[in-house]
């Protein structure tokens, strides 16, 4: 069982909907991350959270909007996606400090239909 | 940026035998360097990390390996089992920007029975 907790693990959505990705850990980690996995593909940066603020926006569309509500939350909100953004979403937390690692969760696998 | 080089693409071996898996990186001033490894349906998982003042680590089957001076770090699994069988990430990260992970480009290795 991983400490990264993310929900839903499936979601079938159509290019009009609106959803969120939810992504919970515990560790008392200050940076918090999403990442983007085609398959066969290693994960793709999205965002990075340090101490609830954003510090990394890898030139993400902006149908992905992220939020960090508190240091233990972060969502995704996705809204008017296209069918190439099905993949696997991975949220990873870490301390926030150097040379640690990134603890990731199970992701969420989304369809765009 | 940074660049990370990781080979072979597959590998397969039979039970018992050792596994070596090897990455390059482009930026001296790469110094943190974790492997991952992603079962089926799951997200990575860290199974080994090094440090740049460190040569060499290890933790029961596995060993990573560290050469700064030839910008390379391999990943070795000793009497390899069929649960080994999975994709497996090296990565690199800078101290400068310790929140972005350079990723190889994965792994797949096959333990046959």
């Amino acid at each position: 069982d991983t400490e990264v907790t993310q929900t839903p693990k499936h979601l079938v959505m159509g290019m009009t909907n609106k959803k969120s990705l939810k992504c919970e850990q515990h560790m008392g980690h200050r940076a918090m991350y999403w990442y983007k996995q085609k398959a066969k593909k290693p994960p793709e940066l999205m965002f990075v959270y340090s101490y609830e603020k954003l510090s990394i926006n890898e030139s993400v569309p902006s149908r992905f909007s992220p939020e960090c509500p508190n240091s233990s939350l972060l969502n995704l909100h996705l809204h008017a996606l296209q069918p190439e953004d099905s993949a696997l979403y991975l949220c990873a937390s870490s301390p926030g400090s150097q040379d640690q690692p990134q603890h990731f969760g199970d992701g969420t696998r989304l369809s765009i239909l | 940026g940074e660049n990370v080089e990781q080979h072979p693409s597959t590998l397969s071996v039979q039970e018992g035998d050792s596994a070596v898996i090897k990455c390059t990186y482009s930026d001296s001033a790469s110094n943190y360097f974790p492997w991952y490894k992603q079962e089926l349906g799951k997200g990575p998982q860290l199974i080994i990390d090094i440090r740049s003042n460190v040569g060499e680590k290890k933790d029961q089957r596995i060993a990573v390996t560290l050469n700064k001076t030839a910008k390379h770090f391999s990943l070795h699994i000793t009497e390899t089992q069929p649960e080994d069988s999975a994709v497996y990430f090296c990565a690199a990260s800078k101290r400068t920007d310790f929140n972005k992970f350079y990723f190889g480009s994965g792994t797949k290795l096959n333990v046959k029975p």
